[in-house]
C-alpha cells in the first residue's frame, strides 16, 4: 500500500469546520482512499473512503484533489466527541484490502 | 445489522502462559476477519486475517497463531505468552476483501502480560 503523509496532531474548538489534510504523493490509480478515527481505549471507526469524487456521509465529507496526490478529511462542526487520532490509509485495489495504519493526526477539540 | 465481540475485555497473565482470545461476528456471512495488534503508543499491526473457514494467512512472524473453526469465529492463540505480546488486540470484518470495502473493528482485548 502507498504511504500517506498527516500532521502529527491539530486543534480544534467545539461547533467549527475540521480540515485533516492527507498527502499521498505516490498514489496509484486503483488506490481507495480511506479514513478511520480511533478514540482512546476504543476500536478504530470506520469514517469514510473515495476513489476519485469527493464524498459526503452523516459523520463527515472527503475532499479529493484532482490528481490524487492529497484528499481532505472534513468535520463540519467539531464536537468533544470528535477528539480521537484519524488515520488517513490508501489500500490498493489488487489487495487483500489490508489496512495499513500510519501515525494519523491527532485532533483535539476545546470547548 | 451487524455486530463484533470480542473477550475478554481486559486480561493480565504472566509470562509463559497459554493465550485464547476470541472474536464473534453477527449479522454476516462469509465475512473477511482480521486480528490486529497496537502496543501501547504505537500504531496497529495487522497479525493475521482470513478469508474463509480454515483459512489463515499471518502478516508477521510471531509468537502467535489464529484459527477459524467456524465462519463468524476467529481465534488469537499463543502457546507461551512473551512480555513483548502485551498490547491492545482488535478483531475486525470486512464484506470482502475488495479494497473499497470499509473494515469494522471490535471493542478489543487489552493484555497485560507480566
Amino acid at each position: 500500500d502507498a504511504k500517506t503523509t498527516q500532521p502529527n496532531s491539530m486543534e480544534s474548538n467545539e461547533e467549527e469546520p475540521v480540515h485533516l489534510p492527507c498527502n499521498h504523493s505516490t498514489i496509484s490509480g486503483t488506490d481507495y482512499i480511506h479514513w478511520y478515527r480511533q478514540l482512546p481505549s476504543q476500536g478504530p471507526e470506520y469514517v469514510i473512503h473515495g476513489l476519485t469524487s469527493n464524498v459526503n456521509n452523516r459523520m463527515a465529507s472527503l475532499a479529493i484533489a484532482e490528481d490524487r496526490k492529497s484528499s481532505t478529511l472534513i468535520l463540519h462542526r467539531a464536537t468533544l466527541r470528535d477528539a480521537a487520532v484519524y488515520y488517513c490509509i490508501l489500500r490498493d485495489g489488487g489487495s487483500q484490502g489490508n489496512l495499513i495504519f500510519g501515525k494519523g493526526t491527532k485532533l483535539s477539540v476545546k470547548p | 445489522s451487524q455486530t463484533i465481540h470480542q473477550w475478554p475485555a481486559t486480561l493480565v497473565q504472566p509470562v509463559g502462559s497459554p493465550l485464547s482470545l476470541e472474536c464473534t461476528v453477527e449479522g454476516t456471512s462469509n465475512p473477511n476477519l482480521y486480528w490486529y495488534r497496537q502496543a501501547a503508543g504505537r500504531g496497529l499491526q495487522l497479525l493475521f486475517y482470513s478469508v474463509g473457514i480454515g483459512q489463515i494467512s499471518s502478516e508477521v512472524p510471531q509468537n502467535l497463531s489464529a484459527s477459524r473453526p467456524q465462519d463468524r469465529q476467529f481465534i488469537l492463540s499463543s502457546k507461551k505468552l512473551l512480555l513483548s505480546d502485551s498490547g491492545f488486540y482488535l478483531c475486525a470484518w470486512s464484506a470482502g476483501t475488495v479494497s473499497s470495502y470499509e473494515q469494522y473493528f471490535g471493542p478489543g482485548t487489552r493484555l497485560t502480560v507480566t
